[in-house]
């Protein structure tokens, strides 16, 4: 099956700081990423649509210039999250979806962020 | 917006007995539901998927039906093991696959 990476899977950082994760599909190019966020014990939460060369789409209720999504290439989104504080914490996951109209979302091992 | 609930948080079972997951959702609109399993620090995995054209799948050991006059999803494990512990989500989405919502999950645990 179709295999998304996640880089890194872990991080550690103090406040203040940016992080940057990587996302990347590594055997399909991925026309649409989808960037969620989950807390310990709760569900999934969709922060934002990534298609590759155009802006990325964000929920309602998250900040675009506190989480910078790039999808430069059909493998490669990444996620930066500026300034971080310690409630950014969390379990961060991105998914792909191969092309437009596709119904299978193949989604990455996660990457956890401890901010402190 | 769109929304996906479970009816419970946690679910323990007997290995070897069947399991059943419930999940609701509120937006009639919704086409295409999924079932995720998620392990511990993992990315959630693909279990198996329905269209609101249809009202029952099957897969290996695994049965979604969907019942859209009531707007409810539900997971049949057959035969429960040990492996199948986890956190099971259900999510849909709407008009063209586009992004994905999900429920709020239910944790299965699974007696020896």
């Amino acid at each position: 099956g179709a295999v998304v990476s996640q880089h890194p899977s872990w991080v550690i950082c103090k406040s203040g700081t940016s992080v940057k994760i990587e996302c990347r599909s590594l055997d399909f190019q991925a026309t649409t990423m989808f960037w969620y966020r989950q807390f310990p014990k709760q569900s999934l939460m969709l922060m934002a649509t990534s298609n590759e060369g155009s802006k990325a789409t964000y929920e309602q209720g998250v900040e675009k210039d506190k989480f910078l999504i790039n999808h430069a290439s059909l493998t490669l989104s990444t996620l930066t999250v500026t300034s971080a504080h310690p409630e950014d914490s969390s379990f961060y996951i991105c998914s792909a979806r191969e092309k437009r109209g596709a119904t299978e979302l193949f989604f990455g091992e996660g990457s956890r962020l401890t901010v402190l | 917006g769109e929304s996906v609930g479970l009816h419970l948080p946690t679910l323990s079972v007997q290995e070897g007995d069947n399991s059943i997951i419930n999940c609701a959702y509120s937006n009639s609109a919704s086409d295409y539901f999924i079932w995720y399993k998620q392990e511990s620090g993992k990315g959630p995995q693909f279990i198996i998927d329905i269209r609101s054209n249809m009202d029952k799948r099957q897969g290996q050991r695994v049965t979604v039906l969907l019942n859209k006059t009531v707007k409810h999803l539900s997971l049949q494990i057959a035969a429960t093991q040990p492996g199948d512990s986890a956190v099971y989500f259900c999510a849909s989405s709407s008009g063209g696959y586009q992004k994905v919502t999900f429920g709020t999950g239910t944790k299965l645990q699974v007696i020896p």
